[in-house]
């Protein structure tokens, strides 16, 4: 089945650094992928997705090119800030037809923690 | 326009109990979704609702869990006999369906169950 596997946190960085948080998935087909934040107190919002190979979603400073080669999807922020500190869900939907065709499968989730 | 809305958004009941949790999707979302979140672990799918029917229950983890919709509107998950490792956070999401896996979800906050 599918499978979505996202680098294990939790991640701290200092203000203004380079973010990365690796994800990579296992699918038949040609998956839609996504990349979904958790802000502490909130429900997960849409951050930016990509539809197909070599796409580049992009989002709030944040982007994440869809890699078929590698069947990646790695989420990068050149300059994070302390507001971005979050849970961050790596995630794809597939385009087989019948049921459960359209849900969502989702990474384990990288909480990040930005400091000052 | 108003967001997916969940209640209650906590729930503290004792085990062999039973609960509903109840989910109001965004007017006009057509799929709606449930997911279990447990404490440091990734979204588990629970069932996939188009309109009011349910294509997809192969995430119901036993027999004591049911969901129903209806007015292709609200849903209610319901837990019957509540043990402790039904302890999570249920979250309900909807989207537009039509024939594109590409459509987002759209999360409410989440009802946050403790089973003691």
């Amino acid at each position: 089945g599918d499978s979505v596997t996202q680098m294990e946190g939790p991640v701290t960085l200092s203000e203004e650094a380079f973010l990365t948080i690796n994800c990579t998935y296992t699918a038949t087909g040609y998956p839609s992928l996504f990349w979904y934040v958790q802000y502490p107190g909130e429900g997960l919002q849409l951050l930016l997705k990509a539809t197909k190979a070599d796409d580049k979603g992009s989002n709030k400073g944040f982007e994440a090119t869809y890699r078929k080669e590698t069947t990646s999807f790695h989420l990068e922020k050149g300059s994070v800030q302390v507001s971005d500190s979050a849970v961050y869900f790596c995630a794809l939907r597939n385009t087989r037809t019948g049921a459960g065709s359209y849900q969502l499968t989702f990474g384990k989730g990288t909480k990040l923690s930005v400091i000052p | 326009g108003a967001g997916v809305s969940q209640s209650p958004s906590n729930k503290v009941t004792e085990k062999g109990k039973d609960v509903e949790l109840r989910c109001d999707p965004i007017s006009g979302h057509t799929a709606l979704y449930w997911y279990r979140q447990r404490l440091g672990q990734g979204l588990e799918f629970l069932i996939y609702f188009q309109g009011n029917s349910a294509p997809d229950k192969s995430g119901l983890p036993s027999d004591r869990f049911s969901a129903e919709r209806t007015g292709e509107s609200v849903s209610t998950l319901t837990i019957q006999r509540t043990q402790q490792e039904d302890s999570a956070v249920y979250l309900c999401a909807s989207s537009t369906q039509g024939q594109r896996n590409n459509s987002p979800l759209h999360f409410g906050n989440g009802t946050r169950l403790t089973v003691t």
